[in-house]
């Protein structure tokens, strides 16, 4: 399975946009790029994904680089809640494949009033 | 539908007993998955149904782990004589699925596990 790297964590002011890098230098031409955070005590919980071009929805923006060997996620305006562990997944899909998710360490994102 | 849900919640047994956890997944999800997740890392795959049919099993799942899904609707998960090293969040996560097609995963709160 194709690697990712982000920082270990990250710190935000509330109300201030917060982008959360990660490096995926080997990814394949087959390779979705999730995202997934985890609020304490809770289970991760789906962000958004991408293949090839930028994404938006109602929780973030993807945005992925013309090469797609990084990406980045973008929250607009951070509040408390969005305190986090984000990972960052790629994720193959073929159409026999699992779609099992491989979790690395994430970015622990803390946000500050 | 609220979602998927775990029982227990929090489950504290002695070195040596077995333990049972259960999942009840979102009801039009054919996919269920197993994760486990210590302390400070990210889950780790243990295993995976479509309907309830096992087809894939992670080498963390040791032969003291069974897993089943009956109905293909709710999955259970139990650790035989289980061990210090046990001590985990044992998470499901659901998703439908059609071929080609990537969707994302839905998780439970997960059931806490603590082997004294």
């Amino acid at each position: 399975d194709a690697k990712t790297t982000q920082p270990n964590s990250m710190e935000s002011n509330e109300e201030e946009p917060v982008h959360l890098p990660c490096n995926h230098s080997t990814i394949s031409g087959t390779d979705y790029i999730h995202w997934y955070r985890q609020l304490p005590s809770q289970g991760p919980e789906y962000v958004i994904h991408g293949l090839t071009s930028n994404v938006n929805n109602r929780m973030a923006s993807l945005a992925i680089a013309e090469d797609r060997k990084s990406s980045t996620l973008i929250l607009h305006r951070a509040t408390l809640r969005d305190a986090a562990v984000y990972y960052c997944i790629l994720r193959v899909f073929y159409y026999n494949q699992g779609g099992k998710l491989i979790f690395g360490q994430g970015t622990e994102l803390s946000v500050k009033p | 539908d609220t979602g998927v849900s775990q029982d227990p919640r929090h489950k504290i047994t002695k070195r040596g007993q077995n333990v049972t956890f259960r999942c009840d997944p979102i009801s039009e999800h054919n996919r269920l998955y197993w994760y486990r997740q210590t302390l400070g890392q990210g889950p780790e795959f243990l295993t995976y149904f479509q309907n309830e049919a096992q087809l894939e099993k992670s080498r963390l799942l040791s032969d003291r782990f069974s897993a089943e899904r009956p109905k293909g609707s709710f999955s259970t998960l139990e650790i035989q004589r289980t061990e210090q090293g046990d001590s985990a969040m044992y998470l499901c996560a659901s998703s439908p699925w059609t071929s080609g097609s990537s969707y994302e995963q839905y998780f439970g709160p997960g059931t806490r596990l603590t082997v004294t």
